[in-house]
């Protein structure tokens, strides 16, 4: 059971460079979603879809686009990288939404130079 | 808005000895709650969660939590604390409004003195 992947596990980026980060489920999960992960400051929400051809903004979402196209991929792209960006990255998915709970991919840890 | 708060950012408890996480949560309605655990470079896990009824909920690797409603609380508890308990612990609630959302807080770090 793979369940939720992330790839890359690490990336170095300069400011300015863009990328995406891959996250796919294979659980036929309907909701996914990204989170950014700082020390101190939990898990924020930057956009989640629920369904495919569906995505919406979340807590922190500047500087981040997504797209889903399919039900099992959810990538996260950066526009321009700036140092603000430097965060651990997780990609989650869930089955039914508010009432069930999030399957964790073991994030990406992004620093932006 | 929803919130989560959890008041103790680093927890030191020595092995054997019972442990309390604290959660206090923010919500107009009855919330959806969640305990997740992190360990050092992974993704985070279930521990367990609280939708309706039995308000004493048991989780995986021993873990219970109890919500209290007239204290807005869900604290998370263990009888007796094992060196690989040692992680982070986030309280969780997931509402109606958010469609496969969650509001975390900020987390709790458990160190297990041997």
């Amino acid at each position: 059971n793979a369940g939720v992947t992330q790839t890359p596990k690490f990336q170095v980026l300069k400011t300015g460079q863009s990328m995406t980060l891959q996250c796919a489920q294979d659980m036929n999960h309907e909701y996914m979603s990204w989170y950014r992960q700082d020390p101190g400051m939990g898990l924020r929400l930057i956009h989640y879809s629920v369904g495919a051809g569906i995505t919406d903004q979340g807590e922190v979402p500047n500087g981040y686009n997504v797209s889903r196209s399919t039900t099992e991929d959810f990538p996260l792209r950066l526009l321009s990288a700036a140092p603000s960006q430097t965060s651990v990255y997780f990609c989650a998915s869930s089955y039914r939404g508010y009432n069930s709970p999030l399957h964790f991919g073991n994030g990406t840890r992004l620093t932006v130079t | 808005a929803q919130s989560v708060t959890q008041p103790d950012i680093h927890i030191t408890v020595s092995e054997g000895a019972s442990l309390e996480l604290r959660c206090n949560y923010s919500y107009g309605a009855t919330p959806y709650l969640f305990w997740y655990v992190q360990s050092p470079g992974q993704g985070l896990q279930l521990l367990l969660k609280y939708f309706s009824g039995d308000t004493l909920v048991q989780g995986i690797k021993g873990f219970e939590a109890e919500f209290k409603r007239s204290q807005s609380s869900f604290n998370l508890r263990k009888p007796s604390v094992h060196w690989s308990d040692a992680a982070e612990y986030f309280c969780a609630v997931g509402v109606d409004t958010n469609a496969g959302k969650s509001t975390f807080g900020d987390g709790t770090t458990l160190t297990v003195k041997p």
